[in-house]
């Protein structure tokens, strides 16, 4: 079956622009997670999405945001730009979260400049 | 705060020689546990995970983990490393029944030579 797909592959944006990221889970699976890896940070999560609701919430500040759709297909945004902010999102779609496996999607490449 | 740690940036091994990988984690009761692999610019592949029973879990490609209550543990093990091997490692916890938000260690880029 088809995997987690997130597009685009690749961004640039300005600072202060905003930016939408999206993600296509795996066929049935309802949870879909949003990470973001830097080389100073690691991995550090974002958010969690669950039909349609918001179940986790890591520590960012209220620029990043999100949502997910009744398909179960997730959007994250990031408003106002920072440099700071350049980085690979990645989603994680599962069918229930905690105890069901996680599949990664290969994430977008963001880069503010 | 459940924290992951894992001490080692870099390990270096030879195509052939056997492999443990360190995590100890930190949480208030046991965690569900995890190992990923990146390779560059790529997402990241489950190895294997431990919810609960059998204290030693296998993986594909070869690994598996023991995990260790006592010392907040779950080590990374294969017998004979291969050189597709070479890539970054990442320990990971998830709480018990509070869905799918994982703490990350810092990665262990591993190195495999020929």
């Amino acid at each position: 079956k088809a995997g987690v797909t997130q597009t685009p592959r690749y961004l640039i944006k300005t600072r202060g622009q905003q930016v939408t990221l999206s993600c296509s889970p795996i066929s049935g699976h309802r949870s879909v997670s949003w990470y973001q890896q830097t080389p100073g940070q690691g991995l550090q999560f974002l958010f969690e999405y669950f039909s349609e609701t918001q179940r986790n919430k890591g520590n960012f500040p209220g620029r990043f945001s999100g949502r997910q759709f009744s398909n179960s297909r997730s959007e994250m945004n990031v408003s106002t730009l920072e440099l700071g902010d350049s980085a690979l999102y990645l989603c994680a779609s599962s069918y229930w979260g905690g105890d069901t496996e996680a599949f990664f999607g290969q994430g977008t490449r963001l880069t503010v400049v | 705060a459940q924290s992951v740690t894992q001490p080692d940036i870099h390990i270096t091994v030879s195509e052939g020689a056997s492999l443990e990988l360190r995590c100890n984690y930190s949480y208030g009761a046991t965690p569900y546990l995890f190992w990923y692999v990146q390779s560059p610019g790529q997402g990241l592949q489950l190895l294997l995970k431990y919810f609960s029973g059998d204290t030693l879990v296998q993986g594909i490609k070869g690994f598996e983990a023991e995990f260790k209550r006592s010392q907040s543990s779950f080590n990374l093990r294969k017998p004979s490393v291969h050189w597709s091997d070479a890539a970054e490692y990442f320990c990971a916890v998830a709480p018990t029944g509070g869905g799918n938000k994982l703490t990350f260690g810092t990665g262990t880029q591993l190195k495999v030579e020929l």
